[in-house]
């Protein structure tokens, strides 16, 4: 199993802040995806990056993908109160999680 | 609305009894999958079929099983429930396996095995 660790797994911050989650692990990717999720609901996809280097901005997120495709952040700008829930990564072709972070923008 | 239907939302069951999650998408998506999610431990793969009348063990696939009859229907069967087996169990399909085929997930079932 290739893991995937995600830091950090819980993070609180006022709003307007700015703040970065990270996903790690040993193995090499061919691709990962960033979902976000709600309580009582299942995770949505907000992006895939696939290329080493690349780099994918949504409104105020910004997705990166290591070189060596081993490791990606996420990037919030401003952060605002719609922004809380549970970020997950995800590789190996949907079959690996990460353990998720919790996310709390506080208003 | 397009999309996945889980049902149970949630069921409490007794240690020992079976159990059949029912999982349809009307997507025709050819890839299904079920995770269980718990705290601290994310989501991880209980089975998956890519297609139609194959299947596939995740990474924590015991005491489960799964059949894919169809394209629509992927249902998750627990033949004497245990209390570990406590969990909100999603299901989730894609068009296939590649990058750009993102997971489409049901809202979850909620399991308690007491």
């Amino acid at each position: 199993t290739q893991l995937l660790e995600q830091s950090p797994q819980f993070l609180s911050i006022q709003e307007g802040e700015n703040l970065t989650v990270y996903c790690n692990s040993s193995s090499v990717f061919s691709s990962l995806q960033w979902y976000r999720q709600e309580p009582g609901e299942g995770p949505v996809l907000l992006v895939t990056v696939v290329t080493g280097g690349e780099v994918k901005k949504l409104k105020r997120l910004t997705f990166q993908f290591g070189d060596a495709r081993k490791d990606s952040s996420l990037h919030i700008t401003a952060a605002q109160p719609g922004d809380t829930g549970l970020y997950l990564c995800s590789g190996n072709e949907k079959l690996t999680f990460g353990t998720g972070t919790r996310l709390t923008i506080i208003p | 609305i397009a999309g996945i239907t889980q049902a149970p939302t949630s069921q409490i069951l007794a240690a020992g009894r079976r159990m059949t999650l029912r999982c349809t998408q009307d997507m025709r998506h050819n890839a299904m999958y079920w995770y269980r999610q718990d705290l601290g431990l994310g989501l991880r793969l209980i089975h998956y079929s890519n297609t139609a009348g194959t299947t596939g063990k995740g990474e924590v696939p015991d005491g489960y099983s799964v059949s894919r009859a169809n394209t629509d229907d992927f249902p998750l069967t627990l033949a004497s429930a245990v209390p570990s087996q406590t969990s909100v169990y999603f299901c989730a399909s894609s068009k296939g396996r590649s990058p750009n085929s993102p997971l489409h997930f049901g809202n979850g079932t909620r399991l308690t095995v007491t």
